[in-house]
């Protein structure tokens, strides 16, 4: 069974350009998060999608937005890019039994503005 | 708040040697728990979980054990190789799909 997918993996940006990353989920999962790691932040959640639906949404700014398609598959885009943006982003997807909620993260974009 | 910490950011050991690293958390409404390991360039990669109404679960060369009292928990890695070098997270899981991590532990294996 793949992996959690994401593209690109590395990126650099201009400050006050868009970006979008992409995330495709382990098949038969329907949960799919975004969460942003830096050296002096760590590892922090930005949203979570379920079913097309955000069920849950970090402490970050407008800027950063979300969605997911019927097929799972999901997209984060964040505008105006600052450089405090540059960062690993992680996609994890979920499958939720009885048993636990285990979790897979893919192996991140790197995202570089300058 | 909701917050999760680990009490050394970094930890040395002896390869043969056991590993624990422990984590506390401070959201007592956490429902699981995920151990990570990430590796220099690499996303975290899943270690092992447990759930809350457990204290204890093992998997291979390693164990989670979970005390809710003081809401702590750590990973025991047994027999640790060169291989098992990399940075540890613990995450606490609220509300559905979200984890919150603490800030790592980077352990390093001496040959």
């Amino acid at each position: 069974k793949a992996g959690v997918t994401q593209t690109p993996r590395y990126l650099i940006k201009t400050r006050g350009q868009q970006v979008t990353l992409s995330c495709s989920p382990i098949s038969g999962h329907r949960s799919v998060s975004w969460y942003q790691q830096t050296p002096g932040q760590g590892l922090q959640f930005l949203f979570e999608y379920f079913s097309e639906t955000q069920r849950n949404k970090g402490n970050f700014p407008g800027r950063f937005s979300g969605r997911q398609f019927s097929n799972s598959r999901s997209e984060m885009n964040v505008s105006t890019l600052e450089l405090g943006d540059s960062a690993l982003y992680l996609c994890a997807s979920s499958f939720v039994s009885d048993s636990g909620n285990t979790i897979y993260f893919g192996e991140g974009s790197w995202l570089t503005v300058v | 708040g909701e917050s999760v910490g680990l009490h050394l950011p970094t930890l040395s050991v002896q390869e043969g040697d056991n590993s624990i690293i422990n984590c506390a958390y401070s959201n007592s409404a956490s429902d699981y728990f995920i151990w990570y390991k990430q590796e220099s360039g690499k996303g975290p990669q899943f270690i092992i979980d447990i759930r809350s109404n457990m204290d204890k679960r093992q998997g291979q060369r390693v164990t989670v054990l979970l005390n809710k009292t003081v809401k702590h928990l750590s990973l025991q890695i047994a027999a640790t190789q060169p291989g098992d070098s990399a940075v540890y997270f613990c995450a606490a899981g609220v509300q559905g799909g979200k984890l919150i991590f603490g800030q790592g532990t980077e352990l390093s294996v001496k040959p």
